[in-house]
Order: C-alpha cells, then structure tokens, then sequence
C-alpha cells in the first residue's frame, strides 16, 4: 500500500497570498497518477489535478499541480476566499488511497 | 448532467450488514470504473473499493477486505456495496465516485454520500 503524507496539515493565510501544499508518498507513483481534490463543509470532494499537473475541468488557472516520484505539489498562486478548505491528495499508481489532507484556513 | 445518488445508509448494530446503492446517470456507466469512498466524521477521506466497467476486476482497501462486497448492474446503471461483520470504525458518510476512465483512477463526479452508523 503506498501511504500519502501531506503538509501541512494547516495553513494559515490572507487572500491574496500564495499556497504551496506538499503531498510526499511512501514509493514511487507510477506515471504520475496522482490527484488533487477540494473539500469544503458539507460537501463532497471536487476534482482539481489529475495525473499530478491537469487541471480538471472548469478549474481556474491558479490552481497547479507538479512533481513526480514521491514527491508532489498543489500551488494555489494567488487564495481568494472561495480556496479555504481542505485539500486532499490521492494516488492511483498502485490500488488506491489518500493523503490526511491540509486545511486552508483564513489568518 | 452527471448524477450519482447514493442510498441504503442508517443505523447498525456491530456485527450487522448493510447495502448500499449508488443509482447513476448522465453518462455510460459501462464505460467507467466506479468507488466508493468513505469519511468518518471530522476525518479525511479514506478509499474503500473500486470496480471497472465490466465488474471483471475489483478491488477493496485492507480495511474491509473480507467484509464488503461491491457489485455493479450495468443494465440498471447502479452500484452497490454490500457490507457485513460492521464495526463501530465502519462509521461513515459513504460517497460513490465514478472514475474519470475504464479502470480504477481519479474520481471525476462524486454523489451526495450517505451516512453509515454502526452503534448499539
């Protein structure tokens, strides 16, 4: 089973500022098959990256995604208030599974 | 329009079962994989199973193999999960995701969940 780390696990901002959300795995993905989703109370999970650098649809563009092996990254380059959530890393390598996730809270 | 909604969920005594389904539309559900995927409450999201289009490969987290059951009936676009041997840890919101492709993968369209309670 290959285990997702992410950190933060909070992240304290001001809009306007930049995110930078690491997620680090146990082994190496294959094929970058990795994704990120946000979450937001009461709501399910939506889908921002996949294949660890594809936005999904009708994400906005300061929403990215990179990295490789075991380590990878979602930048949020500038947070507006609708981005305080929490974000959640998933693989797709080998089975599946998730990382803890990091809250984005307002400062 | 995409459409995943969940149903089945309720109060269990530990040691019980359940069956959830997940009644799908607005896409050819034969054509992708499906999940479930479940969320205790105020905790993260933990994968619990997947299965592909043609129900022919499965598989289960390490925490519920031996224990749930998923199936498909692609003629009635429905998912199911059916547990057993339910634990207090099995408490959940259980979400149906559809896989964005044919085999186990990111989930593009999530439903609603429903909500498992294992108590006495």
């Amino acid at each position: 089973e290959i285990v997702l780390t992410q950190s933060p696990a909070t992240l304290s901002l001001s809009p306007g500022e930049g995110a930078t959300l690491s997620c680090g795995a146990s082994q190496s993905i294959h094929s970058r098959y990795l994704a990120w989703y946000q979450q937001k109370p009461g709501l399910a999970p939506r889908l921002l990256i996949s294949d660890a650098s594809t936005r999904a649809t009708g994400i906005p563009d300061r929403f990215s995604g990179s990295g490789s092996g075991t380590k990878f990254t979602l930048t949020i380059s500038r947070v507006e208030p609708e981005d305080f959530a929490v974000y959640y890393c998933q693989q797709y390598g080998r089975s599946l599974s998730f990382g803890g996730g990091t809250r984005v809270e307002i400062k | 329009e995409v459409l995943l909604v969940e149903s089945g969920g309720g109060l269990v005594q530990p040691g019980g079962s359940l069956r959830l389904s997940c009644a799908a539309s607005g896409f050819t559900f034969s054509n992708y994989a499906m999940n479930w995927v479940r969320q205790a409450p105020g905790k993260g999201l933990e994968w619990v199973s997947a299965i592909i289009g043609s129900g022919d490969n499965i598989w289960y987290a390490d925490s519920v193999e031996g224990r749930f059951t998923v199936s498909r009936d692609n003629s009635k676009n429905t998912v199911y999960l059916q547990m057993y041997s339910l634990r207090a840890e099995d408490t959940a919101l259980y979400y149906c995701a559809k896989s964005t492709n044919l085999r186990a993968s990111d989930f593009d369209y999530w439903g609603q969940g429903t909500l498992v309670t294992v108590s006495s």
